[in-house]
């Protein structure tokens, strides 16, 4: 079974406007973190965010906020005020505690932001 | 510091030969790992080592490909030898152990095989 699951291959949003890129992920382990890496369409991949499974409260940074529902087993990732160099796709990850330092991501989605 | 290096950052060369991409993890860190990042296949976990030593391979496509970490610092992986299909972005990244540590990516290598 998929570990990670993102299920918007694509998807749009206007300048300014908030979107929600959705993840679900799958683990038996009480001890996980959670990642959203963002690969714009020069290539690298560059971090985002990081929420622990023990975090009582959602992470955030400057636009980026995690939506974690921990009952849901789901971890979305909120831009607010997209920007034009929000355009880039977006992984979810995860990394166990038992799982000896690997991560496992997910497909990834495809944001465009249009102006 | 300077982050995860990776050379070359462009490799074209004809099918048959044998290609040998870089890698220089971030000083400190135990865990590197080695992905394959194509439009049909997403991104793929090649292998990773713990320590310099190889925890799990088990992405590796064939026989073809080999992967060492002789120390700390440096890491290859070898394409020997190459086919078309292999063509892909391959990423080096590096984190330290704890479920709480993001890896690193390196700016990655784009490998053309004609």
């Amino acid at each position: 079974a998929q570990k990670i699951t993102q299920t918007q291959p694509g998807m749009f949003v206007q300048e300014k406007e908030a979107v929600t890129l959705d993840c679900t992920y799958d683990t038996s382990d009480p001890s996980y973190g959670l990642f959203w890496y963002k690969q714009p369409s020069s290539g690298e991949m560059i971090f985002l965010i990081y929420q622990g499974s023990y975090d009582q409260q959602n992470a955030t940074e400057g636009r980026y906020s995690l939506n974690f529902q921990k009952a849901r087993k789901s971890a979305n990732l909120v831009i607010s005020a997209s920007q034009l160099g929000d355009s880039a796709m977006y992984f979810c990850a995860m990394r166990e505690a038992t799982n000896a330092g690997k991560s496992t991501f997910g497909d990834g989605t495809t944001l465009t932001v249009k102006p | 510091d300077a982050g995860v290096i990776q050379s070359p950052r462009h490799e074209v060369t004809e099918m048959g030969q044998e290609v040998t991409l870089r890698c220089k993890p971030i000083s400190g860190h135990d865990y590197l790992f080695w992905y394959r990042q194509t439009m049909m296949r997403g991104l793929e976990l090649l292998i990773y080592f713990n320590n310099n030593v190889p925890i799990d391979d088990s992405g590796m496509p064939e026989d073809r490909f080999s992967a060492k970490m002789p120390n700390a610092s440096f890491s290859t992986l070898k394409i020997q030898p190459s086919e078309p299909r292999d063509s892909a972005v391959y990423f080096c990244a590096s984190t330290r152990a704890g479920s709480y540590n993001e890896q690193f990516f390196g700016p990655g290598t784009r490998l053309t095989v004609l």
